[in-house]
């Protein structure tokens, strides 16, 4: 079945440092990908997304380009803040029936920056 | 706009007791509803979706149910609670019928404590 796959957490970067978390994913298709943040405490918040292959999904600095040929939506961010340690989860939209969706996640992968 | 509430924010439940989980959607009609869990080193799993009132699918097998008696409105139950309930509980909407790219929506999250 769908599925997707993340790196594995946590993540512990300095301020100002490249990020990047690495997302696969196995789909019959061509799903919407997501990226969902988490901060401390508080339910997701959609961060960004694509919808067809090679389109880049980018918000708040972050970006990841939807890669048909590797199965991947990796995560990238030039220079990172403390504000975004946070829990990162991908994601992907998979039709449920013939009149519904949801999502799938990965098991999401928790950044901590330190200034 | 749409809004989406979701209570209680955190409940500690004896062992065999009963679980009631509320959530409920503004500003939208016939939305995708959904019950996610957050467990430790499990990463957001998809208990529960329907696609209206009274239509409840079920993801995974376990201790839980979900009913939807109106529209905007769904609930999580258990009639007895086991430890290994204890989690983090999200309730989400998303638009409805062949909206692939939409994007779900999620409440604040219960954290819900089995002792």
């Amino acid at each position: 079945g769908d599925s997707v796959t993340q790196m594995e957490g946590p993540v512990t970067l300095s301020e100002e440092a490249f990020l990047t978390i690495n997302c696969t994913y196995t789909a019959t298709g061509y799903p919407s990908l997501f990226w969902y943040v988490q901060y401390p405490g508080e339910g997701l918040q959609l961060l960004l997304k694509a919808t067809k292959a090679d389109d880049k999904g980018s918000n708040k600095g972050f970006e990841a380009t939807y890669r048909k040929e590797t199965t991947s939506f990796h995560l990238e961010k030039g220079s990172v803040q403390v504000s975004d340690s946070a829990v990162y989860f991908c994601a992907l939209l998979f039709p449920v029936n013939q009149a519904g969706t949801a999502l799938i996640f990965g098991k999401g992968t928790t950044l901590s920056v330190s200034s | 706009s749409q809004t989406i509430h979701q209570w209680p924010a955190t409940l500690v439940q004896p062992v065999g007791s009963p679980l009631s989980l509320e959530c409920t959607v503004e500003g939208t009609s016939n939305p995708n509803l959904y019950w996610y869990r957050q467990a430790a080193g499990r990463g957001l799993q998809l208990l529960f979706y329907s696609v209206g009132i009274g239509q409840i699918s079920s993801e995974v097998p376990q201790n839980l149910s979900a009913s939807r008696p109106q529209d905007r409105q769904f609930i999580l139950s258990s009639k007895k609670l086991l430890l290994s309930d204890s989690g983090f509980y999200l309730c989400a909407w998303s638009d409805t019928v062949g909206r692939l790219n939409t994007e779900a929506f999620f409440g604040q999250g219960t954290r819900l404590t089995v002792v």
